[in-house]
């Protein structure tokens, strides 16, 4: 089963609003990571929070990690048409072999404009 | 600019006739990775390289192999692709310092199957 789940599975805003979405994993964790994907493109990566992190921005983009609920949230605010894209969570599991991300089902956003 | 290149962007096989799938990187990563990613779904990671050591994902059908001749360059190699392994492939690389690294990706190849 996969490591990550994400919610919602899709989401739908106005631009100017903010979209929130949530991953859930299940093993311990060195660190967490949430990539961006367009239509029929590459991943894209957007910012990497640590295990004995708890919150880290950048730009219009907040991470928050609680590694007792083994949970991460990922807000975008100010959302603009160019956003619309698959978002992935992806973690890099404790004590795993090399260096592998198991990554979520991705949350499928789209800004209205 | 330093990137991850995949080449063809689509490629159509027909049942049964192998494919390569080719991947190059100009960022000196001694990590490259091939993820499968079918629609609506999350990429799921085939095998690795770490420099020159084939790591190879317990549920990779026998029918997927790699090659990684140097640093730059891996390819996939899909022996008898069936309709079921029409997806898009995803080549991905990183460096290998301590536990602190993202992957960088290729824009795909979309592998279609008649």
């Amino acid at each position: 089963s996969q490591q990550g789940e994400e919610d919602p599975q899709a989401l739908s805003i106005q631009e100017g609003e903010n979209a929130t979405m949530n991953c859930s994993y299940k093993t311990s964790i060195n660190n967490l990571q949430w990539y961006r994907q367009n239509s029929g493109r590459g991943l894209v990566h957007l910012i990497l929070i640590r295990s004995n992190e708890r919150e880290k921005h950048s730009g219009r983009l907040r991470v928050t990690l609680d590694t007792s609920k083994k949970s991460s949230s990922l807000l975008i605010t100010a959302s603009r048409a160019a956003d619309t894209a698959s978002y992935f969570c992806a973690t890099d599991a404790r004590g795993a072999a090399g260096n592998k991300l198991t990554f979520g089902g991705g949350t499928r956003v789209l800004v209205k404009p | 600019d330093a990137m991850v290149i995949q080449n063809p962007r689509y490629q159509v096989t027909q049942f049964g006739k192998p494919v390569t799938l080719s991947c190059s990187q100009t960022l000196n990563h001694n990590v490259m990775y091939w993820y499968q990613q079918k629609s609506s779904q999350a990429p799921k990671l085939l095998f690795h390289y770490y420099d020159k050591d084939f790591n190879n994902e317990a549920d990779t059908p026998d029918n997927f192999q790699s090659r990684r001749p140097n640093t730059s360059f891996c390819f996939l190699d899909i022996r008898s692709p069936g309709l079921g392994d029409a997806a898009m492939y995803l080549c991905a690389t990183s460096r290998s310092s301590g536990s602190w690294y993202e992957q960088y990706f290729g824009p795909g190849t979309r592998l279609t199957v008649t």
